[in-house]
């Protein structure tokens, strides 16, 4: 397995661009969930999914969209980026909602200028 | 959600024993007490979980005092590759649980 993968690992936009930062998972889990971290900070929910088609905000989920049209799948879409957007992305997966256990991506790290 | 409170960051030498507290006053009944191990320019990695008393695993043992207001990671004999960020969680698995990550422990072990 895989696990879980995320694409790109680096990015840099200007500000007002779009982009859409790609995560997948092979485990078959339920539930996956995008993290954004800042220098010096935990990890702050932006979005969540507990199963196809079925999305929810997180903690800070304001400049994001997310869609879950697959299991595997679970895109993160920057509408229009500023540069308090800079952050490292991290994409997670666990099998349900009710597991502790999440398997974490490797990580998108993106500046915005 | 409950809060956590844990040390912002701890140093050791190879060798020893390190223990990260972790304190979750307002823990309810249906909560368990998650530990997450972060490396630098990596995601968080999952460790341990336990509910109360003592577990043990091949990286860590979870202590859990009887009250449950507050919980122990212990790191058997670290080396300088334990140097990495540690974060106590607290979820509930009777329902759904976002896991809220706080800023962790960063832990240095040094030679």
């Amino acid at each position: 397995n895989a696990g879980v993968t995320q694409t790109p690992k680096f990015q840099v936009l200007k500000t007002g661009q779009s982009m859409t930062l790609q995560c997948a998972q092979d485990m078959n889990h339920e539930y996956m969930s995008w993290y954004r971290q800042d220098p010096g900070m935990g990890l702050r929910l932006i979005h969540y999914s507990v199963g196809a088609g079925i999305t929810d905000q997180g903690e800070v989920p304001n400049g994001y969209n997310v869609s879950r049209s697959t299991t595997e799948d679970f895109p993160l879409r920057l509408l229009s980026a500023a540069p308090s957007q800079t952050s490292v992305y991290f994409c997670a997966s666990r099998t349900d909602r009710r597991s502790v256990e999440q398997y974490f991506g490797p990580g998108t790290r993106l500046t915005v200028t | 959600l409950a809060k956590t409170t844990q040390p912002i960051s701890m140093d050791s030498y190879e060798g020893q024993e390190v223990n990260i507290t972790c304190s979750h006053n307002n823990i309810a009944t249906n909560d368990y007490i998650t530990w997450y191990q972060q490396f630098p320019s990596q995601g968080p990695r999952f460790i341990i979980q336990g509910y109360k008393t003592k577990v043990t695993n091949e990286v860590a043992s979870l202590f859990i005092p009887a009250d449950r207001k507050s919980s122990t990671l212990s790191l058997p004999r670290v080396s300088l590759s334990d140097t990495a960020v540690y974060y106590c969680l607290v979820a509930t698995n009777s329902g759904y649980s976002t896991l809220t990550f706080g800023k962790g422990t960063m832990l240095l072990v040094s030679p």
